[in-house]
């Protein structure tokens, strides 16, 4: 059974600051793995998608990569500005039609 | 470009009640599938439609249900509301066709719908 685990599960960090957020899932069976953001009460943003033979996506300020065969991914946020204060969600699209998510990473990021 | 909306946006009801959630796929998709993620956790996925029938379902019981019309529009019904039930429930959408130079698709999300049992 497909497992997704974020880590942490909170972070608050002083603007400007890079950051790296962590994604596992327990299966490296995947189609691909995608990154979300969800403001408070809100619906999700798509931010980066990786597909299973890509090692790695950048958009920006953000960079995720892919290790499948660790079962890991991470997200990379340059120069953190407060409007980058969200949760941000790791999914895995294994075999069939479903998604896996992880229960997020609340990002704070302090002016 | 229209993307993914949903209907209505907060809703509170009474347990015992049922409810009908609504959901307008992107243009140019026609899969929908729905996702309650109670607050404080990731989305679960409760089932996906395509072609107006159900294709896939999570571990939700059969009070929650759906529907998929011919313009690819989609409902959620749940019945007999559990305080349980209260959450945000999110639609989402995709093409079957895979974007040219890609090897799976991209889901996109609406805005969700808020439901409060009391």
């Amino acid at each position: 059974k497909q497992e997704v685990t974020q880590i942490p599960a909170a972070l608050s960090v002083p603007e400007g600051e890079n950051l790296v957020l962590n994604c596992s899932f327990t299966d490296s069976a995947i189609y691909n793995l995608q990154w979300f953001r969800q403001d408070p009460g809100k619906g999700l943003t798509s931010l980066l998608l990786i597909q299973s033979s890509q090692r790695e996506q950048t958009s920006g300020r953000l960079n995720a990569s892919l290790d499948k065969s660790s079962g890991r991914s991470t997200l990379y946020i340059a120069a953190s500005q407060p409007g980058d204060s969200a949760t941000y969600l790791c999914a895995v699209r294994p075999g069939g039609f479903k998604t896996i998510f992880g229960a997020g990473t609340r990002l704070f990021v302090k002016a | 470009d229209a993307g993914v909306t949903q209907s209505p946006t907060h809703l509170i009801k009474t347990r015992g009640q049922q409810v009908t959630l609504r959901c307008s796929p992107k243009s140019g998709h026609d899969t929908v599938s729905w996702y309650q993620q109670a607050l404080g956790q990731g989305p679960q996925f409760i089932f996906q439609y395509y072609e107006e029938e159900e294709r896939q379902r999570g571990n939700f019981p059969d009070r929650f249900s759906g529907h998929q019309f011919p313009n690819y529009s989609s409902e959620l019904n749940v019945n007999a509301l559990l305080l349980g039930d209260s959450a945000l429930y999110l639609c989402a959408s995709r093409s079957r066709r895979i974007p040219r130079g890609r090897a799976s698709y991209e889901q996109y999300f609406g805005p969700g719908t808020r439901l409060t049992v009391t």
